[in-house]
């Protein structure tokens, strides 16, 4: 059975940085794309950032490129998220998502979230 | 960026009827086109993929159709456990998705 886990979480001040984990279980992590998505409570989703299997390729939505970093640990089984210059419009749950292919988009596995809070 | 736009943004319903959710991409995506339902304090779950794909493990109530520009979620009877908020997802352009604003579906 797929799991995934995120952590590092917390309440942060404007402009500090956090470190945002997921580890994987369950399946062959280096098979496989991995997604961040967040959603603000009472809100929708939105996308995040993606890598590919092999951190070939990364991609990042518009309101996080140039301060969120993502990366993969494969010997780790392990996703991050560096997220620097954080603002209050990044307070969210975030949530690691399994894509069904090497480079594809389809999430067909979710975690649970871990709660980011960024004060002003 | 594409854009999607999901109509109703909420709806009202009884168990057992037919709901249909429309979900429209600001330009083609073919059939790139996913649906996931997500309850109160949970996570996202995959309903369909591909536009017209049921997951495994899902009622075959749920369906999914639509190319293009234009899809629509059906679920053919509702029951309790359907009462949710469903989105639906672009993956044409990947690795920059998107989702639509979300449809709640409420008594």
């Amino acid at each position: 059975e797929v799991h995934l886990v995120e952590s590092g979480g917390g309440l942060v001040q404007s402009g500090r940085s956090l470190r945002l984990s997921c580890a994987a279980s369950g399946f062959i992590f280096d098979d496989y794309s991995m997604h961040w998505v967040r959603q603000v409570p009472g809100r929708g989703l939105e996308w995040v950032s993606t890598i590919t299997w092999n951190s070939g390729d990364v991609g990042y939505a518009d309101s996080v490129r140039g301060r969120f970093t993502i990366s993969r640990d494969n010997a780790k089984n392990s996703l991050y998220l560096q997220m620097n210059g954080l603002r209050a419009e990044d307070s969210a749950f975030y949530y690691c998502a399994k894509a069904m292919a090497v480079a594809g988009a389809t999430l067909d596995s979710w975690g649970q979230g871990t709660q980011v809070t960024v004060s002003s | 960026d594409i854009h999607m736009t999901q109509s109703p943004s909420s709806l009202s319903a009884s168990v057992g009827d037919r709901v249909t959710i429309t979900c429209r991409a600001s330009q083609g995506i073919t059939t790139y086109l996913n649906w996931y339902q997500q309850k109160p304090g949970k996570a996202p779950n995959l309903l369909i993929y591909a536009a017209s794909n049921l997951q495994s493990g899902v009622p075959s109530r749920f369906s999914g159709s639509g190319s293009g520009t234009e899809f629509t979620l059906t679920i053919s009877s509702l029951q309790p456990e359907d009462f949710a908020t469903y989105y639906c997802q672009q993956s044409f352009s990947t690795p920059r998705v998107s989702f639509g604003g979300g449809t709640k579906v409420e008594i």
